[in-house]
């Protein structure tokens, strides 16, 4: 079965500072793909970045980044120019073959003014 | 506007009671999700629609029957829960249950109480 593992509950971060969320994850599938969902206080999900596993290179949205390293089977986020708009829990995600999504277990991410 | 619509925002019920929830989306889309997000567990998947069919039903209790009566509209009937079901219920939706086209569009969910 493939795991989606946040070790970060809580992070924090100073406005227009830059911070990293980690996220590992375990498959022995060899085509798949990987998100980076965030949920503000609203509530709603909004994909922020994704990859798929075939591209070498990391994708990149805005301030938003990954850091894909398939060997090692981590997927980080980094966020650059930190905003407080940024507060939010941050979930990674699984997907590859079938119908299923793994999610971890989040990440609450403070942005400090 | 999310494009998916979730209701009701918030609900409280008791155990013996009899409620729906109702996901609507707008955005074309062929395959529809129900998520239970309890905290700090991972979000736990359901039940997934594609075209109307149920192709993916992950061990849930018989208290919980989803309903998608068209691609655009997604139900999940609720009766004689339980007080750990009480959570906030997701829906998605995405262009196709699986690889390129299965990226998600969330709704804002429901806030499931069971008293």
């Amino acid at each position: 079965a493939q795991t989606v593992t946040q070790s970060q509950p809580e992070m924090s971060v100073q406005e227009a500072e830059t911070v990293t969320l980690s996220c590992t994850y375990d498959t022995s599938e060899n085509n798949y793909y990987l998100f980076w969902y965030k949920q503000p206080p609203s509530r709603q999900m909004i994909l922020v970045i994704r990859q798929e596993a075939y591209k070498q290179q990391n994708a990149t949205e805005n301030r938003f980044s990954v850091n894909f390293q398939k060997a090692a089977k981590s997927f980080s986020l980094k966020i650059s120019d930190s905003q407080l708009g940024d507060t939010a829990m941050y979930f990674c995600a699984f997907h590859s073959t079938g119908n299923q999504f793994y999610f971890g277990t989040g990440t609450s991410l403070t942005v400090i003014p | 506007e999310t494009g998916v619509t979730q209701t009701p925002r918030h609900l409280v019920m008791g155990m013996t009671n009899k409620k729906s929830l109702k996901c609507e989306q707008h955005l074309g889309h062929n395959a529809m999700y129900w998520y239970k997000q309890s905290a700090k567990k991972p979000l736990e998947l359901m039940f997934v629609y594609s075209l109307e069919e149920r192709v993916e039903n992950n061990s849930v209790p018989s208290r919980f029957s989803p309903e998608c009566p068209n691609s655009s509209h997604l139900f999940l009937h609720l009766h004689t829960l339980q007080p750990e079901d009480s959570a906030l219920y997701l829906c998605a939706s995405s262009q196709g249950p699986s690889g390129a086209l299965s990226v998600h569009t969330f709704g804002s969910g429901t806030r499931l109480t069971v008293v």
